[in-house]
């Protein structure tokens, strides 16, 4: 039973342009929601999270949008660089249950 | 550095060994996490300790895995009588989120790949 689900195993996009990530999930008891990314050899890296109790949030280049009606969330890279090619996971967790449930990832590909 | 660490950051061994996989957390960090790797998949959930007690230890697959965080520190995954399936990374992650707060990151380690022959 996959809770969160990354339903795109991999994307490509030009750089300088838009990439969005989206993440899909089932459980509505899930009231936080993070993303991660992950190159080759190297543990996940946080890089943006949000509250059920928002609809967006934004650091920098990175924007995720929460849509709790539609279960979905996305993650927004603009303008993508090179650097941005990695493995993305969404993660999820709900309350007192601290254990983050994973997406499948998405590697992401930027090309120049 | 002031990251997560984990030794070996890989292993190798036979099928039936015994083996012990090692995180040290980032300092003042008071939750500790368990996740395993397999090829093509995210991370899984295996345990969580708060301190020294394993508050959640839901997503230990069998009783041959057991992990300890005697000291509230370091904490050891063990995982006996080995199987090939148990071959994937592990990951270790650390958060200085109490349980009953919010904002849950979590801050990984390398991992250990586990290669059972």
């Amino acid at each position: 039973d996959q809770q969160v689900k990354q339903n795109s195993p991999s994307l490509s996009v030009q750089e300088g342009r838009i990439s969005i990530l989206n993440c899909d999930y089932t459980n509505s008891m899930f009231d936080y929601f993070l993303w991660y990314k992950k190159y080759p050899a190297e543990g996940p890296t946080f890089l943006i999270s949000i509250s059920s109790i928002k609809d967006k949030n934004e650091d920098g280049r990175f924007t995720v949008f929460l849509n709790k009606s539609a279960k979905h969330l996305s993650l927004h890279i603009v303008p993508s660089q090179p650097g941005d090619s990695a493995v993305y996971f969404c993660a999820a967790s709900s309350g007192l249950a601290q254990k983050l449930v994973f997406g499948q990832g998405t590697r992401l590909t930027i090309n120049p | 550095g002031a990251g997560v660490s984990q030794t070996p950051s890989n292993k190798v061994t036979e099928k039936g060994k015994y083996v012990e996989l090692r995180c040290d957390p980032i300092s003042g960090h008071t939750a500790l996490y368990w996740y395993r790797q397999s090829l093509g998949q995210g991370p899984e959930f295996l345990i969580y300790f708060q301190g020294t007690g394993a508050a959640d230890d839901s997503g230990l697959p069998n009783d041959r895995f057991f992990a300890v965080r005697p000291e509230g520190s370091v904490s050891t995954l063990k995982i006996q009588r080995t199987e090939r399936g148990d071959s994937a990374v592990y990951l270790c992650a650390s958060s200085s989120t109490p349980p009953l707060a919010g904002g849950n990151e979590q801050f990984f380690g390398p991992g250990t790949r586990l290669t059972v022959l």
